[in-house]
């Protein structure tokens, strides 16, 4: 069963880097990775996306390696707003079908 | 320019009955995704809908329909409902290219009793 795994949870420091990572290893040739927060009782909202090597924006990097079986979201300097629940999104094809598979999601906490 | 809404925001059901929950997608967006997430879970694919048709479903049984219509607003529709189908309902938007980033809108609460 293909699963997009991360962990479960982090604590940060304001002001510090904070690197989330997705394991992806059923990812469909052609699909990108996206990555989503969201705070409760809201849904999800779209950080960045990126297909290989790496993306940046003006909120986050993405870092793909060669074999996309991974990502990494990178949060240059947190805030205690980015405190939420961050997740990656893959595209998968699981016995000839496509489907959309969210990762297990990584509830970050930011510390003053 | 408005995102996506959905409606109701909370709802509250008796085991057996049947709910409708309501999308309108994003100003520009014509393809319309359902997900169901259960508390302190990531969110699960249902299906998908683009130009009217189901494009792709998730492991989701038959007793979860959809609809979109032609001003790409769509429905979703739980018959025989369970206990289990206590979740928060997403809705999301996105172009029709199926790497676009999708657009969620804040949820539907449903309660099932």
């Amino acid at each position: 069963l293909a699963k997009t795994t991360q962990p479960i949870s982090m604590d940060s420091y304001e002001g510090q880097e904070v690197n989330i990572t997705c394991s992806h290893n059923n990812i469909a040739t052609n699909d990108y990775i996206t990555w989503y927060q969201q705070f409760p009782s809201q849904g999800p909202r779209f950080i960045i996306q990126g297909y290989k090597t790496k993306v940046t924006n003006e909120v986050a990097s993405l870092f793909i390696p060669a074999d996309r079986k991974s990502s990494t979201l990178s949060l240059p300097r947190v805030s205690l707003s980015d405190t939420a629940v961050y997740y990656c999104l893959v595209g998968v094809t699981i016995a000839g079908t496509y489907k959309y598979i969210f990762g297990t999601g990584t509830r970050l906490k930011v510390l003053a | 320019d408005a995102g996506v809404t959905q409606s109701p925001t909370h709802l509250i059901k008796t085991r057996g009955q049947q709910v409708t929950l309501r999308c309108s997608p994003k100003s520009g967006h014509d393809t319309v995704s359902w997900y169901q997430q259960a508390l302190g879970q990531g969110p699960q694919f249902i299906f998908q809908y683009y130009e009217e048709e189901e494009r792709q479903r998730g492991n989701f049984p038959d007793r979860f329909s959809g609809h979109q219509f032609p001003n790409y607003s769509s429905e979703l529709n739980v018959n025989a409902l369970l206990l289990g189908d206590s979740a928060l309902y997403l809705c999301a938007s996105s172009l029709g290219d199926p790497n676009s980033p999708l657009h969620f809108g804040n949820g539907t609460r449903l309660t099932v009793t």
